[in-house]
């Protein structure tokens, strides 16, 4: 059972648009919710992250929002870049857990065009 | 070496052969991970260890045997592997903490099968 889903495999956006990633997951009790960026060849890194006492949470191009009664969290990267091209996993760990319980989702490929 | 480092890169090897994946964090960590990525499927977590016990073997086959001698090393051990178990295996660390969520992610071991 896929407790973080995230249902677009691919995504592709105009240079200096917005780009929207989205996550959903089924499980009420994660609390706390990361993306990361994964460059090919590469190994995933720590991009954002937000706590579900929060609905925002802002850091330079980058905004994770989060609608709890949805069970739903989106990245925002404005404006895209070509750099920003890469795979992007959302990731939850529930109430009172840690990195180990880190629940991944399958990932959405974003391609950032010119 | 800073972060964590994966050896080899790339690895190719016939279904008897035996080999091994090794990983290293320099990052003072107390929790290690093997993950699997296959192609359009989330990232499988294959084990856990905290403070160099394993704490999670997430139903891996026998073929696949982990050792963890102190919590900056972690092997993976491969024996009569399958064409199916072609994949990227990633390593990853963290600070097992509450209120500590972020895993460091290794670039990964491209294990094609043969």
């Amino acid at each position: 059972d896929q407790q973080v889903k995230q249902n677009s495999p691919s995504l592709s956006v105009q240079e200096g648009r917005i780009s929207i990633l989205n996550c959903d997951y089924t499980n009420s009790m994660f609390d706390y919710f990361l993306w990361y960026k994964k460059y090919p060849a590469e190994g995933p890194t720590f991009l954002i992250s937000i706590s579900s006492i929060k609905d925002k949470n802002e850091d330079g191009r980058f905004t994770v929002f989060l609608n709890k009664s949805a069970k739903h969290l989106s990245l925002h990267i404005v404006p895209s870049q070509p750099g920003d091209s890469a795979v992007y996993f959302c990731a939850a760990t529930p109430v009172g857990g840690t990195a180990s319980k880190l629940t991944f989702g399958t990932g959405t490929r974003l391609q950032v065009t010119l | 070496e800073t972060g964590v480092t994966q050896t080899p890169r790339h690895l190719v090897m016939g279904m008897t052969n035996k080999k091994s994946l090794k990983c290293e964090q320099h990052l003072g960590h107390n929790a290690m991970y093997w993950y699997k990525q296959s192609a359009k499927k989330p990232l499988e977590l294959m084990f856990v260890y905290n403070f160099k016990e394993q704490t999670e073997n997430n139903s891996v086959p026998s073929r696949f045997s982990p050792e963890c001698p102190n919590s900056s090393h972690l092997f993976l051990h491969l024996h009569t592997l399958q064409p199916e178990d072609s994949a990227l295996y990633l390593c990853a660390s963290s600070q097992e903490q509450r209120s500590s969520y972020e895993q460091y992610f290794g670039p990964g071991t491209r294990l094609t099968v043969t």
